[in-house]
């Protein structure tokens, strides 16, 4: 099966200017997940969709950065205006959640999105 | 919220010998604690997980053992390769209304020399 799609995979802005991340989960999974991996630490999350609803969102930054995920398949992530700080990797994810009566928890990490601020 | 301490950061061993990466967790409703794999500049993938109804987990070279009580879990990886070489995540994740809810730890560097 193929596996979960990012783009674009490098992004270069200036301070203040907007971006915006696309991410494809593996087909059938309804569970997606937007992480932020700074440089020498482990993923942070940033939200967590369920087919189409927010799970949780308590460390998405909601002042500047922003996700969306219609129709329950593909999400966009955008970050406006952009930050020094916000440089990093954003890793998109995603696993099968609730199958019948079993939540298949297993996740599976997309290529990532390196972004450097300037 | 949950927090994840993970250490070593750094575990440098000889090709052979054992490797014990160790996490502790704060939320006692974290019931699922997967360790990720991630090579330089590649995707974190899954390499073991374990549930909180299980105490010991093995897959061939590796091994991950859960306290509950103490609310620390690790990660044992015998007979290290040069290609075991990596960055080891650890997380531990609550269910929250039927979805889970991971915190990563911070990593930890392991480098196996030849």
């Amino acid at each position: 099966e193929a596996g979960v799609a990012q783009s674009p995979r490098y992004k270069i802005i200036e301070k203040r200017q907007s971006v915006a991340f696309w991410c494809n989960p593996i087909s059938g999974h309804a569970t997606l997940y937007w992480y932020q991996q700074i440089l020498g630490q482990g993923p942070k999350l940033l939200i967590q969709f369920q087919n189409n609803g927010v799970v949780d969102d308590s460390q998405l930054p909601k002042d500047r950065f922003s996700a969306e995920r219609l129709k329950g398949v593909d999400s966009t992530l955008k970050i406006q205006p952009a930050k020094l700080e916000d440089s990093a990797v954003y890793l998109c994810a995603s696993s099968k959640g609730l199958a019948g009566a079993k939540y298949q928890e297993t996740q599976y990490f997309g290529p990532g999105t390196r972004l450097l601020v300037l | 919220g949950e927090n994840v301490e993970q250490h070593p950061s750094t575990l440098s061993v000889q090709e052979g010998d054992s490797a014990v990466i160790k996490c502790t967790y704060s939320d006692s409703a974290s019931n699922y604690f997967p360790w990720y794999k991630q090579e330089l500049g590649k995707r974190p993938q899954l390499i073991i997980d374990i549930r909180s109804n299980v105490g010991e987990k093995k897959d061939q070279r590796i091994a991950v053992t859960l306290n509950k009580t103490a609310k620390h879990f690790s990660l044992h990886i015998t007979e290290t390769q040069p290609e075991d070489s990596a960055v080891y995540f650890c997380a531990a994740s609550p269910a929250s209304g039927g979805s889970y809810i991971p915190t990563f730890g911070r990593g930890t560097s392991l480098i196996v020399h030849p």
